[in-house]
């Protein structure tokens, strides 16, 4: 089993900042690695898939890149609704999920 | 609009079977994969299986195999999951969540989550 280690696990930044968060793998994933954002008593919302695309409807303000075993979200001029649980996923063998980054107001 | 459509709340007791469903709305059922995945109180998510509802093909994860079943009935558009014999363990939001394909084709990542059902096990 592919295992993601998210660091850090807590995040704590202003409206306004750059969120920068991590995505390891164990093994290499080449590219086939996504981002959701959790709100609390909400589902996930896909972010981010295949590393660094974004699906229609999603900010500019999120971007993805890595490839391989390292991966990054990063949140450029963090909004009010930016703070909630971020999770990494990959699919280059099955899938499994990271546990999570959660972004905090400072 | 896309929808995957769940139950809010089971209540059971351990020992006792559960089947919950996810209603699908808004695209052709048959052309993608249905994913489930779990969420047990204030933790992280955890992938289940998924299942394809045209040949309700189905890829289980090595963790959950064995502890409940995916199934599909194409003609009402619904996935399902299913237990057998609940235990307090099983308490968790479950998920059902349409996959995209990725950049090779392949069904990927969940692009549409239905809003989860909250399954209660508790004696």
């Amino acid at each position: 089993e592919i295992v993601l280690t998210q660091s850090p696990a807590t995040l704590v930044l202003s409206p306004g900042e750059r969120a920068t968060l991590s995505c390891r793998a164990s093994e290499s994933v080449s590219k086939y690695l996504a981002w959701y954002q959790q709100k609390p008593g909400q589902a996930p919302r896909l972010l981010i898939y295949d590393a660094s695309t974004r699906p229609t409807g999603i900010p500019a303000r999120f971007s993805g890149s890595g490839s391989g075993t390292d991966f990054t979200l990063t949140i450029s001029n963090l909004e009010p609704e930016d703070f909630a649980v971020y999770f990494c996923q990959q699919r280059a063998n099955l899938w499994t999920f990271g546990q999570g980054t959660k972004v905090e107001i400072k | 609009e896309v929808q995957l459509v769940q139950a809010g709340v089971e209540v059971k007791k351990p020992g006792e079977s559960l089947k919950i469903s996810c209603q699908a709305s808004g695209y052709s059922f048959t052309e993608y994969w249905i994913g489930w995945v779990r969420q047990m109180p204030g933790k992280g998510l955890e992938w289940m299986g998924n299942i394809y509802p045209d040949d309700s093909e189905t890829r289980n994860s090595p963790s959950f195999h064995g502890q409940v079943t995916i199934s599909a009935d194409k003609s009402i558009r619904t996935a399902y999951l299913q237990w057998s014999t609940l235990k307090a363990s099983d308490t968790a939001v479950y998920y059902c969540a349409r996959l995209i394909y990725g950049a090779l084709g392949n069904p990927d990542y969940f692009d549409v989550w239905g809003q989860g059902t909250l399954v209660i096990v508790s004696s």
